[in-house]
């Protein structure tokens, strides 16, 4: 089975400032990657994902992420962060599977504020 | 197109009753799933089903708990009966045929009060 790790809980930034989060997996065969977000009080909506080919991935809203397969990572970032980034993170993996889309496996999530 | 359907949005319940959280999901997409996210245990999988066949249970909590899909555009999970610690938010996500992009659209969610 696989299974997720976030590294950070909790990230407050100023605007402008950098971001990074981790995220490392564990499994023994070919995964599916993505970054998925939560603003409050809202639905998961799809950021980027990772399945195969280029392991630098650009998303939405100015995000990218990069799959290092020699450290099991797929760490999320973004130059510039605004107020409108403050939101809830999901790093998630599902195997690849013959028969069709298999469930994805979630981290803990990283809460992420950015003052103004 | 407009998206996964969840009904209710809101659900408060008193303990011990039956409650029947339903979803549609996307047309053409042949994978559902069901997902329950809590502030303790994050989000979690409890079922997902293929081409209407459920394919994975064991996030299924207990006994209490159970999951259809009669068709390719409807599913119901059910709690019977339900108690307090099942509060949450449960989502439903859809995925397309389309191996192997399996990204999972999701609905806006059921937000669950069992009192």
């Amino acid at each position: 089975a696989q299974s997720v790790s976030q590294h950070n809980h909790h990230v407050i930034l100023s605007e402008a400032a950098s971001l990074e989060l981790g995220c490392n997996y564990s499994y023994g065969g070919t995964v599916n990657l993505f970054w998925y977000v939560q603003y409050p009080g809202q639905h998961l909506q799809l950021l980027l994902k990772y399945f195969s080919g280029d392991p630098l991935v650009k998303g939405i809203k100015g995000f990218e992420a990069e799959f290092i397969k020699s450290k099991f990572s797929f760490n999320l970032r973004k130059p510039s962060v605004q107020w409108s980034d403050t939101a809830e993170y999901f790093c998630a993996v599902n195997a690849r599977t013959g028969g069709g889309a298999d469930g994805l496996t979630f981290g803990k999530g990283t809460h992420l504020i950015i003052q103004p | 197109d407009a998206g996964v359907i969840q009904s209710p949005r809101h659900e408060v319940t008193e303990m011990g009753q039956e409650v029947t959280l339903r979803c549609k999901p996307i047309s053409g997409h042949n994978s559902l799933f069901w997902y329950r996210q809590t502030m303790m245990r994050g989000l979690e999988l409890l079922i997902y089903f293929n081409n209407n066949v459920p394919i994975d249970d064991s996030g299924m909590p207990e006994d209490r708990f159970s999951a259809k899909m009669p068709n390719a555009s409807f599913s119901t999970l059910k709690i019977q009966p339900s108690e307090p610690r099942d509060s949450a938010v449960y989502f439903c996500a859809s995925s397309p045929p389309t191996l192997p992009n399996t990204e999972a659209f999701f609905g806006q969610g059921t937000r669950l009060t069992v009192v």
